[in-house]
């Protein structure tokens, strides 16, 4: 069974713009968590999206967005760029179900702002 | 402050040494997991501990889940230089998961 995929893995971008990043889950998962991992505040919790709905949102503003489509694939989008939106974003999946909450990440999106 | 917190943030030991990581809160957490993250990439899942005093085993990582269910360890056995790389602990609060700061760990041959 195929892995959690993130596109792209490498992104450069200019403070103001604004970012798209995809993520296609595990086939089967129906949950996918979005994360910024940065050296200083290690794994932050962005939000979760399970059957389209948004049902988790960690404390990040409003530039952060995200969505998920009827396949479970999620996108994530930044607007606004800023410097210190420079990152690794992570995506997860798991199945929804049962209350281990294990989830399986990709390989991560490098956003590198300039 | 962090939920979960981690120790030591960072070690560096020879290859064969013995060593343990803690992972520990005030608060309960119905679940834990272990993760591993090696650079550029994202953390893979090693473990999952549901009951207290749950005792897990890989090969050479034992896993550890208080009685209480607020601390959790990670001892690693005979620790070889493919062990290098960032432990996480996490645990389900409520319906998120929350992320210790982890711990570098890097094993020197």
């Amino acid at each position: 069974k195929a892995g959690v995929t993130q596109t792209p893995r490498y992104l450069i971008k200019t403070r103001g713009q604004q970012v798209t990043l995809s993520c296609s889950p595990i086939s089967g998962h129906r949950s996918v968590s979005w994360y910024q991992q940065t050296p200083g505040q290690g794994l932050q919790f962005l939000f979760e999206y399970f059957s389209e709905t948004q049902r988790n949102k960690g404390n990040f503003p409003g530039r952060f967005s995200g969505r998920q489509f009827s396949n479970s694939r999620s996108e994530m989008n930044v607007s606004t760029l800023e410097l210190g939106d420079s990152a690794l974003y992570l995506c997860a999946s798991r199945l929804g179900q049962g209350s281990s909450y294990e989830q399986y990440f990709g390989p991560g999106t490098r956003l590198t702002v300039t | 402050t962090q939920l979960l917190e981690q120790s030591p943030q960072f070690l560096s030991i020879q290859e064969g040494e013995n060593l343990t990581v803690y992972c520990n809160s005030s608060s309960v957490f119905s679940s834990l997991q272990w993760y591993r993250q090696e650079p550029g990439e994202g953390p893979v899942l090693l473990v999952t501990v549901v009951t207290g005093g749950e005792v897990k085993k890989l090969k050479r990582l034992t896993f550890q889940f208080g009685d209480a269910r607020k601390d959790s360890s990670l001892h690693i056995t005979a620790a070889q230089p493919g062990d290098t790389g960032l432990y996480l602990c996490a645990g389900r609060y409520g319906n998120k998961l929350v992320f210790g700061a982890g711990t570098i760990l890097r094993v020197k041959s």
